[in-house]
């Protein structure tokens, strides 16, 4: 694998589910961000994680909660969510270290729908 | 308050002619500038950057032009062909924080045959 891996692509989950998305990058980064897409909105950046710690949270509710045990791989844990929480989310890695712009690597996203 | 905006949400441009796509922004810290390209089902790519110390940055059929009195960037395609019909999305990055990327909403641009 190369890149940067997410799964599930597509996941549907109830109210009241409990469900994790996961990502994992094979690029040797060490910054890795968390951004939801909905139409017609802005991605929005969600976390970061630098060197695994939690840089950024965007005010983001409580029913997401990152997690990041190493520098490749990054989750995100889902619990009650609404509705309104359906989107895409987008998994990114990147390197601020070395590159000066911070180009950041994405993965294809998992379009999640809550019912 | 959005502080990259992409005013235009779509755009069609005949194939062979060129495309022009517009950011604005808000935030005078900002010191580089990025435009992605995402096709549907995939996430977006890095197509070219600029800092804020140039105006001008090309590389092949693109070219990333910088207005910083403006506060405006904008993208040209040319010539445009149908593989740059997808979302481009106009990004910065905030020179205090350099592991954080702001995007604008994105413009679908359309190439037309």
């Amino acid at each position: 694998e190369t890149g940067v891996t997410q799964t599930p692509r597509h996941l549907v989950m109830g109210m009241t589910n409990k469900k994790s998305l996961k990502c994992e990058q094979h690029l040797g980064h060490n910054a890795m961000y968390w951004y939801k897409q909905s139409a017609k909105k802005p991605l929005e950046l969600m976390f970061v994680y630098n060197f695994k710690e939690q840089t950024e949270n965007n005010s983001v509710p409580s029913r997401f909660s990152p997690e990041c045990p190493n520098s490749s791989h990054l989750f995100l844990h889902l619990h009650t969510l609404q509705p309104e929480d359906s989107a895409l989310y987008l998994c990114a890695s990147s390197d601020p270290t070395t590159s000066a712009y911070n180009e950041q690597f994405f993965g294809p996203g998992t379009r999640l729908t809550v019912l | 308050d959005q502080q990259v905006k992409q005013n235009s949400p779509s755009l069609s441009v005949q194939e062979g002619r060129i495309s022009i796509l517009n950011c604005d922004y808000t935030n005078s810290m900002f010191d580089y500038f990025l435009w992605y390209k995402k096709y549907p089902a995939e996430g977006p790519t890095f197509l070219i950057s600029i800092s804020s110390i140039k105006d001008k940055n090309e590389d092949g059929r693109f070219t990333v032009f910088l207005n910083k009195s403006a506060k405006h960037l904008s993208l040209h395609i040319v010539p445009s062909q149908p593989g740059d019909s997808a979302v481009y999305f106009c990004a910065a990055r905030d020179m205090n924080r350099d592991d954080k990327i702001i995007f604008g909403k994105g413009t679908r641009l359309h190439i037309l045959p």
